[in-house]
């Protein structure tokens, strides 16, 4: 069965230094990954994709994510952290096709420290 | 302008009362979700239509019932309404033959006392 970890309850971050959100999935064949990012008291909002090709994928907002299948593993990172993206981070897994159910990890809440 | 619409945001009702959300996309999609989000933050599918048919149900309780009356539309009605049933609930689209991803709504707050 489809299933996503993210390791990582909360992660506190100061201002300008780098991130790095970890995501692990299992899935019998090659998934589409995601990774959203809920702000309290909004919807989700996705910052990148991977369903093919190149293993980094560059997403909105300066986020980065690297798909390493031997690892299983769709880690979010992004170089120098605003206080501004201090949110919700939701990893998800989605089987082939457009019409499938999405599986969330249980998400990571980023503090971030002036 | 907003891809994907809920109504309303903030719902607060008395156990056994009935109830609806309702959801609105403009994003021309095929596939419409209900997501349920606890108080842990854990987000999971309920239904999803394509097309106005229902495609996934997951273990929900049949107090919970989806109705698609187009495509854009997909509205979620609870009956005999119980304190678990107090979250928030996310709506989203898809288009079908993409690689998958969904665009969520603002959510609607569910409390039941």
């Amino acid at each position: 069965a489809q299933s996503v970890t993210q390791p990582d309850i909360h992660i506190t971050v100061s201002e300008g230094a780098s991130l790095e959100l970890r995501c692990n999935y299992s899935y019998g064949a090659t998934p589409y990954l995601f990774w959203y990012v809920q702000s309290p008291g909004q919807g989700l909002q996705l910052l990148l994709k991977y369903f093919s090709g190149d293993t980094l994928v560059q997403g909105i907002k300066g986020f980065e994510a690297e798909f390493k299948r031997s690892q299983s593993s769709f880690n979010l990172r992004k170089p120098s952290v605003h206080w501004s993206d201090a949110a919700e981070y939701f990893c998800a897994v989605g089987a082939t096709g457009g019409y499938n159910k999405l599986i969330f990890g249980a998400g990571t809440r980023l503090a971030v420290h002036p | 302008d907003t891809a994907v619409s809920q109504t309303p945001k903030y719902l607060v009702t008395q156990m056994g009362n009935d109830k609806s959300i309702k959801c609105e996309q403009n994003l021309g999609h095929d596939t419409m979700y209900w997501y349920k989000q606890d108080s842990k933050k854990f987000l999971k599918i309920m239904f999803s239509y394509n097309n106005k048919e229902l495609i996934i149900n997951e273990t929900v309780p049949n107090r919970f019932s989806p109705k698609s009356p187009d495509k854009a539309h997909l509205n979620l009605h609870i009956n005999s309404l119980e304190l678990g049933d107090s979250a928030v609930y996310f709506c989203a689209s898809s288009q079908e033959g993409t690689s998958g991803e969904q665009y969520f709504g603002p959510g609607t707050r569910l409390t039941v006392t």
